[in-house]
């Protein structure tokens, strides 16, 4: 079975600072990758979404992602952050389970706090 | 409509009591999908029904039972269920399996 790693639990930044979160995954096949968000009292929403094609990948609120195949990677960043970023972020892949059914693995998700 | 709804938003229950939650899509999505979230934790899969037919049951026990009555409406009927199922029950939906998942607000149940 696949898994997702996310090494950030919790994050706190001051507003305007840069944001990178790290997500790895274990499968080697073709994966479909995601970053969802769930805002506190919110339900989740896509963030971004990697299918083919070019690796980096621009979302809604100014996030973008990197797909780097090599590392088994895709992570989140964000240039400057800002306080009503302060959510759960995510990170998922879609691609085969036991067997050969597709189903979305979800990482641990980080909690990123920003200060204003 | 770019909506996953789901009611009711909040359920309390014994754990005698049969209750059933329910998810609506209008996207024409052929895939849907229950999760339970637990707090601070990620959603957890437990069933998937694909074009109507379930294809995925996540060694569910059986006090939970999903039912797909048609391609927009997913249920979960509850029965006997214990403190420790307390969590936020989501409902997504998806145009197939390898496409996003739409998630629904959730209903926080309770069971005391």
């Amino acid at each position: 079975a696949q898994s997702v790693s996310q090494h950030n639990h919790h994050v706190i930044l001051s507003e305007a600072a840069s944001l990178e979160l790290g997500c790895n995954y274990s499968y080697g096949g073709t994966v479909n990758l995601f970053w969802y968000v769930q805002y506190p009292g919110q339900h989740l929403q896509l963030l971004l979404k990697y299918f083919s094609g070019d690796p980096l990948v621009k979302g809604i609120k100014g996030f973008e992602a990197e797909f780097i195949k090599s590392k088994f990677s895709f992570n989140l960043r964000k240039p400057s952050v800002q306080w009503s970023d302060t959510a759960e972020y995510f990170c998922a892949v879609n691609g085969p389970s036991s067997g050969s059914a597709r189903q979305l693995t979800f990482g641990s998700g980080t909690q990123l706090t920003v200060l204003p | 409509d770019t909506e996953v709804t789901q009611t009711p938003k909040h359920l309390v229950m014994g754990m005698t009591n049969k209750k059933s939650l329910k998810c609506e899509q209008h996207m024409g999505h052929r895939a849907m999908y229950w999760y339970k979230q637990k707090a601070k934790k990620p959603p957890e899969l437990m069933f998937v029904y694909s074009y109507e037919k379930l294809s995925i049951n996540e060694s569910v026990p059986s006090r939970f039972s999903p039912e797909c009555p048609n391609s927009s409406l997913l249920n979960l009927h509850l029965h006997a269920l214990q403190p420790e199922d307390s969590a936020l029950y989501l409902c997504a939906s998806s145009q197939d399996r390898f496409n996003e998942q739409f998630f629904g607000p959730g209903t926080r149940l309770t069971v005391l």
